[in-house]
């Protein structure tokens, strides 16, 4: 069985680089499209996009400026990286294994991360 | 690019049946079959319930079904069961992208 787990700092200060880290065991990352999301406490889920293991990737329209996936293949791991941050950008962030039409059968459990000075 | 939008809640007695609405436009869930569901209970990751608008994965009891007309999918949930109570998001590919649905409260009273 698949598992998924973030991983990277709790607090992040306004203007500076949000980096997250998505580590899959029991299974190849050289396959399905990896994705994160998040979803800001109390509020819904919001798609900030995925990655193929060839690298191909696609974003939020609305954050595209700001972010970046990449993927590690030899470690099995992908990233996100969101820039500029504000206190919008509080929220708990999900990793997931999906396909290119959206839908994750397997998450991570997320992990909250907080702007803030 | 909007959230699709769902009601903010819906509620029903255990045994009873109660259907969630998911609207959007002939961009996302009017223009694929790619509608997918997911029940979150509190401090939970999501579970996907149905994808590709009617198909239930392994291991999701077949009281959860699928369907949609036009630019509105609908997820029904039948046999209500005090465990069904959680909030569930639709979900729909856009063509480039992915947006999912503001979310619906299920009380099962």
């Amino acid at each position: 069985q698949v598992q998924l787990q973030e991983s990277g700092p709790g607090l992040v200060k306004p203007s500076e680089t949000l980096s997250l880290t998505c580590t899959v065991s029991g299974g190849s990352i050289s396959s399905y499209y990896w994705s994160w999301i998040r979803q800001p406490p109390g509020e819904g889920l919001e798609w900030i996009g995925y990655i193929h293991y060839s690298g191909k990737t696609r974003y939020n329209p609305s954050l595209n400026s700001r972010v970046t996936i990449s993927v590690d293949t030899s470690r099995n791991q992908f990233s996100l990286r969101l820039s500029s941050v504000t206190a919008a950008d509080t929220a708990v962030y999900f990793c997931a294994r999906g396909y290119s039409s959206g839908w994750s059968a397997f998450w991570g459990q997320g992990t909250l991360v907080t702007v803030s000075s | 690019q909007s959230a699709l939008t769902q009601p903010r809640s819906v509620s029903g007695s255990p045994g009873q049946s109660v259907t969630i609405s998911c609207t959007g436009t002939s961009s996302d869930v009017g223009g694929y079959n790619y509608v997918s569901w997911y029940q979150q209970h509190p401090g939970k990751a999501p579970k996907l319930m149905i994808y590709d608008v009617s198909q239930r994965p392994s291991g999701v009891p077949d009281r959860f079904s699928g369907s949609k007309s036009g630019n509105t999918a609908s997820l029904t949930i039948s046999g209500l069961q005090a465990e069904d109570e959680a909030d569930y998001y639709c979900c729909s590919y856009a063509g480039s992208f992915v947006v999912f649905g503001g979310g619906t409260k299920l009380t099962v009273l």
